[in-house]
């Protein structure tokens, strides 16, 4: 079974503190994203990437940074965090042109 | 602007009945489309892929089918049950390996 593993379940962190969201991937997929989902709004891509320390903006990347440096890990960098980016932080692996799989969410508060 | 766009209002339906959402999407030019089933808490699951040239796919109770002239897909499930309440997202490939989703669909099977 392909598997999507996102370092923490639940997260709180303070205004202005760099936050990491790890997720690691094992069946070697190409594809990584990172979404996030609040309510009314949906997922909403942020960063995704398509090959070892490649990556593309997705519709809200302000904010965010990412990094791929293998190809089963694929972070997510708050750079100085802010309340409202208090949300449900989702990753996603996929082989080009297939069905994304994705990991069990992390649910992040800013305070 | 490229648009998504699901039916924002739950679906009320009664167990036994065929539940039908919808995906409209403008400004795409997709391959394929997917759609997926989320929990609350959870991570989305897929459920079915569809492409371009396919014009009806059918996994057990779902069918799925893709209007590209329409520019929509519609989402059957047959013979409802209450464990088929959830949310389902649409997702389309959006050029270059980017994935986005529609803000979904609520349904809710009632004995």
């Amino acid at each position: 079974d392909v598997k999507v593993t996102q370092s923490s379940r639940y997260l709180v962190k303070r205004t202005g503190e760099k936050v990491f969201l790890e997720c690691v991937q094992d069946m070697d997929h190409e594809n990584m994203f990172w979404y996030r989902q609040d309510p009314g709004l949906g997922l909403r891509l942020i960063y995704f990437s398509y090959d070892v320390k490649m990556k593309e903006k997705g519709d809200i990347p302000e904010g965010y940074s990412v990094s791929r440096e293998k190809k089963e890990r694929f972070s997510l960098i708050l750079e100085s965090a802010s309340t409202n980016q208090t949300s449900m932080y989702l990753c996603a692996s996929s082989m080009v042109n297939t069905e994304a799989f994705f990991g069990q969410g992390t649910r992040l508060t800013v305070v | 602007s490229q648009k998504i766009e699901q039916n924002s209002e739950a679906l009320n339906i009664q167990e036994g009945k065929t539940a039908t959402l919808t995906c409209n999407y403008t400004n795409y030019s997709p391959a394929y489309l997917q759609w997926y089933r989320q929990d609350p808490g959870r991570g989305p699951v897929f459920l079915l892929l569809i492409r371009e040239n396919e014009k009806e796919k059918r996994k057990e109770r779902l069918k799925v089918t893709f209007d590209t002239t329409l520019k929509q897909s519609l989402f059957h499930i047959t013979a409802s049950q209450p464990a088929d309440s959830a949310t389902y997202l649409c997702a389309l490939e959006g050029g270059g390996n980017k994935l986005t989703f529609g803000t979904g669909t609520q349904l809710k099977v009632e004995l």
